[in-house]
């Protein structure tokens, strides 16, 4: 299994609070991606980073915020927590980006969050 | 509106039966993966499909590249409880380094 580990696995917060997930990778890989897991919805993507302090926007990035100052750790900010921020958190690792094909996207264990 | 749609979104069939998932896009994409997703973990690689009109074969699973690259079809022989999961198609772009994911399929496999 690949080494990530995402923290906290639970969490439930009040509505109006600042949230930040972790995500760390024992791979050394460049990718990073923040994605979220509604039912309907499959995974869509928040943030990626293709590399340290590298970061791009994914399809629902309003109200979050990323950084990576290290490989190993790409943080998820929820700068002011909302109930349509609840949902399941998934972290993604890659050796390449996905443009270069056969690159296979590693996931962690997921982060269930609660906004209430 | 997401860039890949999957249908159909929740499939309930007998042990033995036979299944097919569509991921469809009006996009282009450079390869397509397929994901299973069990309760409570993260999603894992099936396969990958990069050439327009690819076939690939994983035991009883069958998986296929639409010719022009915007779709893609998992089909499923006779159906057993341990196929029970969520199936995720993924695209690469052309351009950047994202993974897409689709809306996802639900396959529920009744003994």
């Amino acid at each position: 299994d690949a080494g990530i580990t995402q923290s906290p696995r639970h969490k439930v917060t009040e509505t109006g609070t600042p949230v930040t997930l972790r995500c760390h990778q024992t791979e050394n890989h460049r990718y990073m991606y923040w994605y979220r897991q509604d039912p309907g919805h499959g995974l869509r993507l928040i943030h990626y980073s293709y590399g340290v302090k590298d970061t791009d926007k994914g399809e629902v990035s309003d109200g979050y915020s990323v950084s990576r100052s290290k490989t190993e750790d790409f943080l998820l900010t929820l700068e002011s927590a909302t109930s349509s921020q609840t949902s399941v958190y998934f972290c993604a690792i890659s050796k390449q980006g996905g443009r270069v094909m056969n690159t296979e996207a590693f996931f962690g264990q997921g982060t269930r969050l609660t906004v209430v | 509106t997401q860039l890949l749609e999957q249908s159909p979104q929740f499939l309930s069939i007998q042990e033995g039966e036979n299944l097919t998932v569509y991921c469809n896009s009006s996009s282009v994409f450079s390869s397509l993966q397929w994901y299973r997703q069990e309760p409570g973990e993260g999603p894992v690689l099936l396969v990958t499909v990069v050439t327009g009109g690819e076939v690939k074969k994983l035991k009883r699973l069958t998986f296929q590249f639409g010719d022009a690259r915007k779709d893609s079809s998992l089909h499923i022989t006779a159906a057993q409880p341990g196929d029970t999961g969520l199936y995720l198609c993924a695209g690469s772009p052309l351009t950047g380094n994202q993974f897409y994911f689709g809306t996802g399929t639900s396959l529920t496999v009744i003994p």
